[in-house]
Protein backbone atom coordinates (compact mmCIF):
# COMPACT_ATOMS: atom_id res chain seq x y z
CA UNK A 1 0.00 0.00 0.00
CA UNK A 2 1.14 3.44 -0.72
CA UNK A 3 -1.02 5.36 1.11
CA UNK A 4 -0.74 8.83 0.11
CA UNK A 5 1.99 10.03 -2.86
CA UNK A 6 3.04 13.71 -3.83
CA UNK A 7 4.44 14.58 -6.85
CA UNK A 8 7.08 16.40 -7.42
CA UNK A 9 9.17 15.98 -3.98
CA UNK A 10 11.33 18.95 -4.69
CA UNK A 11 10.59 22.36 -7.44
CA UNK A 12 11.75 25.37 -7.94
CA UNK A 13 10.29 28.08 -9.77
CA UNK A 14 10.67 31.44 -10.83
CA UNK A 15 8.37 34.21 -9.85
CA UNK A 16 5.45 34.46 -11.78
CA UNK A 17 5.53 30.89 -13.15
CA UNK A 18 2.55 28.01 -12.49
CA UNK A 19 2.57 24.99 -10.95
CA UNK A 20 0.17 22.09 -10.06
CA UNK A 21 1.18 19.63 -7.04
CA UNK A 22 -0.12 16.24 -7.86
CA UNK A 23 -1.77 14.10 -4.70
CA UNK A 24 -3.33 10.67 -4.86
CA UNK A 25 -4.47 8.03 -2.57
CA UNK A 26 -5.18 4.42 -2.31
CA UNK A 27 -6.73 3.97 0.99
CA UNK A 28 -10.38 4.99 -0.66
CA UNK A 29 -10.28 7.64 1.55
CA UNK A 30 -13.46 10.22 1.22
CA UNK A 31 -11.84 13.50 2.52
CA UNK A 32 -8.19 15.39 1.69
CA UNK A 33 -6.13 18.02 2.74
CA UNK A 34 -3.30 20.55 1.51
CA UNK A 35 -0.89 21.91 4.09
CA UNK A 36 1.75 24.03 3.84
CA UNK A 37 4.58 23.96 7.21
CA UNK A 38 6.84 26.96 7.51
CA UNK A 39 9.15 26.99 10.63
CA UNK A 40 8.26 28.32 13.63
CA UNK A 41 4.50 28.41 12.31
CA UNK A 42 3.21 24.77 12.24
CA UNK A 43 1.40 23.24 10.06
CA UNK A 44 -1.62 25.23 8.18
CA UNK A 45 -4.48 24.23 6.21
CA UNK A 46 -4.72 25.46 2.62
CA UNK A 47 -8.01 23.79 0.95
CA UNK A 48 -9.59 20.86 1.98
CA UNK A 49 -12.16 18.28 0.23
CA UNK A 50 -14.42 16.50 2.46
CA UNK A 51 -15.86 14.08 0.26
CA UNK A 52 -15.65 14.02 -4.17
CA UNK A 53 -16.92 17.23 -5.82
CA UNK A 54 -16.74 19.34 -2.62
CA UNK A 55 -13.72 21.82 -1.88
CA UNK A 56 -13.46 24.30 1.09
CA UNK A 57 -10.95 27.09 1.99
CA UNK A 58 -8.59 26.44 5.37
CA UNK A 59 -6.29 28.98 7.29
CA UNK A 60 -4.39 30.17 4.02
CA UNK A 61 -5.92 29.93 0.19
CA UNK A 62 -4.86 33.14 -0.88
CA UNK A 63 -2.51 32.68 -4.20
CA UNK A 64 -3.82 28.75 -4.30
CA UNK A 65 -6.48 27.23 -6.47
CA UNK A 66 -7.64 22.95 -5.71
CA UNK A 67 -9.08 20.43 -7.76
CA UNK A 68 -10.57 17.24 -6.60
CA UNK A 69 -10.37 15.54 -10.09
CA UNK A 70 -11.74 11.88 -8.70
CA UNK A 71 -11.93 10.25 -5.12
CA UNK A 72 -8.25 9.32 -4.97
CA UNK A 73 -6.92 12.83 -6.54
CA UNK A 74 -6.41 16.32 -4.81
CA UNK A 75 -4.49 19.01 -7.06
CA UNK A 76 -3.21 22.36 -5.56
CA UNK A 77 -2.15 25.04 -8.34
CA UNK A 78 -0.46 27.82 -7.50
CA UNK A 79 -0.53 30.13 -10.37
CA UNK A 80 1.67 33.15 -10.11
CA UNK A 81 3.84 31.77 -7.85
CA UNK A 82 5.14 34.18 -4.96
CA UNK A 83 8.50 33.64 -2.63
CA UNK A 84 6.20 33.66 0.27
CA UNK A 85 5.08 30.64 -1.21
CA UNK A 86 8.26 28.73 -0.80
CA UNK A 87 7.34 26.19 1.62
CA UNK A 88 6.85 22.32 2.24
CA UNK A 89 3.50 21.20 0.73
CA UNK A 90 1.80 18.51 2.48
CA UNK A 91 -1.46 16.21 1.26
CA UNK A 92 -3.34 14.39 3.75
CA UNK A 93 -6.01 11.99 3.56
CA UNK A 94 -8.82 11.09 5.78
CA UNK A 95 -11.86 8.30 6.36
CA UNK A 96 -14.86 9.84 7.79
CA UNK A 97 -16.39 6.28 9.09
CA UNK A 98 -15.30 3.97 11.27
CA UNK A 99 -12.81 4.41 14.18
CA UNK A 100 -11.21 7.89 13.95
CA UNK A 101 -7.96 7.75 13.21
CA UNK A 102 -6.76 11.36 12.15
CA UNK A 103 -4.73 11.96 8.57
CA UNK A 104 -2.45 10.00 6.70
CA UNK A 105 0.17 11.99 4.99
CA UNK A 106 2.41 12.19 2.11
CA UNK A 107 5.94 12.83 2.26
CA UNK A 108 5.61 15.93 0.93
CA UNK A 109 6.97 18.71 -1.50
CA UNK A 110 9.68 21.09 -1.31
CA UNK A 111 8.88 24.04 -3.03
CA UNK A 112 11.67 27.27 -3.41
CA UNK A 113 10.23 30.27 -4.92
CA UNK A 114 13.10 32.37 -6.31
CA UNK B 1 -10.76 29.21 15.36
CA UNK B 2 -9.85 26.69 17.88
CA UNK B 3 -6.19 26.90 18.54
CA UNK B 4 -3.78 24.63 20.41
CA UNK B 5 -0.70 25.72 22.73
CA UNK B 6 1.84 23.21 22.49
CA UNK B 7 4.91 23.51 24.45
CA UNK B 8 7.94 23.97 24.86
CA UNK B 9 8.91 24.74 21.11
CA UNK B 10 11.64 22.84 20.74
CA UNK B 11 13.74 20.61 23.73
CA UNK B 12 17.82 19.56 23.60
CA UNK B 13 18.37 16.52 25.96
CA UNK B 14 21.25 13.31 26.31
CA UNK B 15 20.25 9.90 25.08
CA UNK B 16 18.75 8.04 27.71
CA UNK B 17 16.40 11.44 29.65
CA UNK B 18 12.44 11.40 29.88
CA UNK B 19 10.66 13.76 27.70
CA UNK B 20 7.48 14.98 28.55
CA UNK B 21 5.36 17.89 26.30
CA UNK B 22 1.77 18.73 26.17
CA UNK B 23 -1.28 20.88 24.34
CA UNK B 24 -3.67 22.60 26.14
CA UNK B 25 -6.40 24.25 24.03
CA UNK B 26 -9.27 27.12 24.76
CA UNK B 27 -11.96 24.36 23.35
CA UNK B 28 -13.07 21.18 24.39
CA UNK B 29 -12.21 18.22 21.75
CA UNK B 30 -13.31 14.78 21.50
CA UNK B 31 -10.31 13.02 20.43
CA UNK B 32 -6.30 13.53 20.22
CA UNK B 33 -4.16 12.22 18.40
CA UNK B 34 -0.15 12.80 18.11
CA UNK B 35 1.57 12.50 15.59
CA UNK B 36 6.33 12.51 14.92
CA UNK B 37 7.58 14.15 11.93
CA UNK B 38 11.22 12.72 11.30
CA UNK B 39 13.01 15.11 9.00
CA UNK B 40 12.45 15.22 5.68
CA UNK B 41 9.07 13.51 5.99
CA UNK B 42 5.08 13.82 6.61
CA UNK B 43 3.77 13.19 10.14
CA UNK B 44 3.20 9.83 11.29
CA UNK B 45 0.40 9.16 13.83
CA UNK B 46 2.06 7.92 17.09
CA UNK B 47 -1.11 7.49 19.55
CA UNK B 48 -4.60 8.16 19.28
CA UNK B 49 -7.06 9.29 22.54
CA UNK B 50 -10.94 8.79 22.27
CA UNK B 51 -12.02 9.34 25.91
CA UNK B 52 -11.39 11.86 28.60
CA UNK B 53 -8.73 10.20 31.46
CA UNK B 54 -7.47 7.82 28.67
CA UNK B 55 -4.06 6.86 29.44
CA UNK B 56 -2.59 5.09 26.04
CA UNK B 57 1.27 3.39 25.86
CA UNK B 58 2.97 2.90 22.32
CA UNK B 59 6.41 1.26 23.83
CA UNK B 60 8.37 4.31 25.44
CA UNK B 61 5.79 6.29 24.65
CA UNK B 62 2.87 7.69 26.62
CA UNK B 63 0.36 10.02 26.05
CA UNK B 64 -2.92 10.80 28.51
CA UNK B 65 -6.23 13.07 27.57
CA UNK B 66 -6.86 15.73 29.85
CA UNK B 67 -10.09 14.94 32.01
CA UNK B 68 -11.29 18.43 30.86
CA UNK B 69 -10.71 17.27 27.62
CA UNK B 70 -9.00 20.81 26.31
CA UNK B 71 -5.55 19.25 27.52
CA UNK B 72 -3.13 15.92 26.26
CA UNK B 73 0.20 15.23 27.20
CA UNK B 74 3.15 12.84 25.81
CA UNK B 75 5.89 11.36 27.92
CA UNK B 76 8.90 9.39 25.75
CA UNK B 77 11.06 7.71 28.43
CA UNK B 78 14.80 6.63 27.75
CA UNK B 79 15.52 8.33 24.71
CA UNK B 80 17.04 7.43 22.09
CA UNK B 81 18.50 9.15 19.16
CA UNK B 82 15.83 8.12 16.48
CA UNK B 83 13.60 10.18 18.73
CA UNK B 84 14.39 13.20 17.03
CA UNK B 85 11.73 15.17 14.87
CA UNK B 86 9.02 17.41 15.44
CA UNK B 87 5.92 16.01 17.48
CA UNK B 88 2.49 17.12 16.88
CA UNK B 89 -0.56 17.36 19.04
CA UNK B 90 -3.45 17.29 17.23
CA UNK B 91 -7.58 18.13 18.18
CA UNK B 92 -10.58 16.95 16.59
CA UNK B 93 -14.32 17.28 17.32
CA UNK B 94 -15.70 14.59 14.80
CA UNK B 95 -19.37 15.32 14.47
CA UNK B 96 -21.40 16.13 11.64
CA UNK B 97 -19.33 17.25 8.42
CA UNK B 98 -16.87 19.09 10.32
CA UNK B 99 -13.57 16.43 9.86
CA UNK B 100 -10.90 18.87 10.37
CA UNK B 101 -8.05 18.29 12.68
CA UNK B 102 -6.29 21.21 14.80
CA UNK B 103 -3.07 21.11 14.79
CA UNK B 104 -0.29 22.64 17.75
CA UNK B 105 2.95 24.09 16.24
CA UNK B 106 5.10 21.45 16.84
CA UNK B 107 7.60 20.03 19.71
CA UNK B 108 10.74 19.86 18.04
CA UNK B 109 13.34 17.36 19.34
CA UNK B 110 16.98 16.86 19.74
CA UNK B 111 18.52 14.15 21.33
CA UNK B 112 22.61 14.17 22.16
CA UNK B 113 24.15 10.36 22.03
Amino acid sequence: NAGVTQTPKFQVLKTGQSMTLQCAQDMNHNSMYWYRQDPGMGLRLIYYSASEGTTDKGEVPNGYNVSRLNKREFSLRLESAAPSQTSVYFCASSARTGPVRGYTFGSGTRLTVV
Amino acid sequence: GQQLNQSPQSMFIQEGEDVSMNCTSSSIFNTWLWYKQDPGEGPVLLIALYKAGELTSNGRLTAQFGITRKDSFLNISASIPSDVGIYFCAGLNSGGSNYKLTFGKGTLLTVNP
